[in-house]
């Protein structure tokens, strides 16, 4: 069985940063399309990201509101991905999920890590 | 961007009865849509992705259709454990977007 699980959530200041990482395992990570979603307390899914495999380029597409700020990376190495949230807003506050992505095969989902970002 | 509307928004139903979520897409977007279900408290789990292929493992009562920019997801006889929020998505392009929601609850 497919297993995402989350690491890095906490709470942070105004303007700082945190990096959420994703341990992948038995499955062949590589290969994968990853993405980040997160959902804000009380609210409805949204996609922040998405980075391709490396033999399809290893590209990142980001969401609006976190583009410039977010980053996300991969180290096919480690089966880890990872997010590295810079300038962080109150409005950022969320679980953050980690995803895997296929139209052949459908999606796989972590657990969840929590980000609070508050003064 | 493409706007992805579900309805309803939600939806009060019986165990046994079926239910049927649409999903509708601002513009077209072939088969890239998958369809998830949240429970409180819970991650998201993959029911329905290229539109109407059920994910490994999920009960066939689950089923979606559609093409382009109108799409169902089916539940042929809601059970207890049904009870949830359903979410539908596309990924024809970027950025990706999800519906705002469906919460099926008890009647």
């Amino acid at each position: 069985e497919v297993q995402l699980v989350e690491s890095g959530g906490g709470l942070v200041k105004p303007g700082g940063s945190l990096r959420l990482s994703c341990a992948a395992s038995r499955f062949t990570f590589s290969s994968a399309w990853m993405s980040w979603v997160r959902q804000a307390p009380g609210k409805g899914l949204e996609w922040v990201g998405h980075i391709k495999s490396k033999s399809e380029g290893g590209t990142t597409e980001y969401a609006a509101p976190v583009k410039g700020r977010f980053t996300i990376s991969r180290d096919d190495s480690k089966n880890t991905l990872y997010l590295q949230m810079n300038s962080l807003k109150t409005e950022d506050t969320a679980v953050y999920y980690c995803t895997t992505e296929s139209h052949y095969s459908g999606w796989e989902w972590g657990q969840g890590t929590l980000v609070t970002v508050s003064s | 961007d493409i706007q992805m509307t579900q309805s309803p928004s939600s939806l009060s139903a019986s165990v046994g009865d079926r239910v049927t979520i649409t999903c509708r897409a601002s513009q077209g977007i072939s088969n890239y849509l998958a369809w998830f279900q949240q429970k409180p408290g819970k991650a998201p789990k993959s029911l329905i992705y290229a539109a109407s292929s059920l994910k490994s493992g999920v009960p066939s009562k689950f089923s979606g259709s559609g093409s382009g920019t109108d799409f169902t997801l089916t539940i042929s006889s809601l059970q207890p454990e049904d009870f949830a929020t359903y979410y539908c998505q596309h990924y024809s392009s970027y950025p990706r977007t999800f519906g705002q929601g469906t919460k099926v609850e008890i009647k």
